[in-house]
C-alpha cells in the first residue's frame, strides 16, 4: 500500500498570500495524483487530477505540480472562500486507492 | 449533470450489516465503463476508499476490508450499494458514493454524493 504524507498539517495564511502545500508518496506514483478540497461539512470536491490538470470549474489561482514521490499544490492568492482540508490521493497502485491525512489551511 | 445521493439507515447495531444505497440521477451507471466507489470518513478524520464496483459489474476491494465488504450494481434501478458486515463502532463515519472516469479523464473521484452519517451503536 502506497503511503502519503502531507506537510504542513495546518497551514494559516492572510487572504492573498500563496499557499503551498506538500503530498509526498512512499514510492513512485508517476503522475497520477490527485488533489480535494474538503470545506467544512460538504464532501470533497476534485480540484486536480493526474498532478497538474485542473478540474473542470476549478479556479485558476489552484495549480498542482510534481512527479514521482513529490507535489505541490500550489494557491497563488488565497480567498476566504479556500478554507478547507486538502487532501492528496494516489491513482498508482491499488486496491487500494489511498489519501493522504490532510493539510487544514485557515485564514489569519 | 450527474448527480449521486446515498441513502440508509443512520443507526445500525454492532456484529449486523450495513447496507447503503447510492442513486445516480442525470446519467446511466452503465455508460462508459466507469467505476462507482465508496469511501467513508470518520469525524474529524481522514478518507479511506472501501471499493468499487466497474459497470460491467466487477469489483475491487480495499485488501483491509475485502472479508467484510459487498459493492454491487442495479442497473434496473441506477443505483449501486454497499454491504458491510460485523460492523463495529470503528465503522462509525460519513459514508461517501463517488464516480470514477476509470481511464477517461478527469483520472479521478470526478463527482460524489453529499454523504451519509452511519452511527455504530446498540
Amino acid at each position: 500500500e502506497i503511503m502519503l504524507t502531507q506537510s504542513p498539517a495546518t497551514l494559516s495564511l492572510s487572504p492573498g498570500e500563496r499557499a503551498t502545500l506538500s503530498c509526498r508518496a512512499s514510492q513512485d506514483v508517476s503522475s497520477y495524483l490527485a488533489w480535494y478540497q474538503q470545506k467544512p461539512g460538504q464532501a470533497p470536491r476534485l480540484l486536480i487530477y493526474d498532478a497538474s490538470y485542473r478540474a473542470t470549474g476549478i479556479p485558476a489561482r489552484f495549480s498542482g505540480s510534481g512527479s514521482g514521490t513529490d507535489f505541490t499544490l500550489t494557491i497563488s492568492s488565497l480567498e476566504p472562500e479556500d478554507v478547507a482540508v486538502y487532501y492528496c490521493q494516489q491513482r498508482t497502485t491499488w486496491p487500494p486507492f489511498t489519501f493522504g491525512p490532510g493539510t487544514k489551511v485557515a485564514i489569519k | 449533470q450527474v448527480q449521486l445521493q446515498e441513502s440508509g439507515p443512520g443507526l445500525v447495531k454492532p456484529s449486523q450489516t450495513l447496507s447503503l444505497t447510492c442513486t445516480v440521477s442525470g446519467g446511466s451507471i452503465t455508460s462508459d465503463s466507469l467505476y462507482w466507489s465508496w469511501i467513508r470518513q470518520p469525524a474529524g478524520k481522514g478518507l479511506e476508499w472501501l471499493g468499487r464496483v466497474k459497470t460491467s459489474g466487477s469489483t475491487n476491494y480495499n485488501p483491509s476490508l475485502t472479508s467484510r465488504v459487498t459493492i454491487s450494481l442495479d442497473t434496473s434501478k441506477n443505483q449501486f450499494s454497499l454491504k458491510l458486515n460485523s460492523v463495529t463502532a470503528a465503522d462509525t463515519a460519513v459514508y461517501y458514493c463517488a464516480r470514477d472516469p476509470g481511464v477517461y479523464d478527469p483520472n479521478a473521484f470526478d463527482i460524489w454524493g453529499q454523504g451519509t452519517t452511519v452511527t455504530v451503536s446498540s
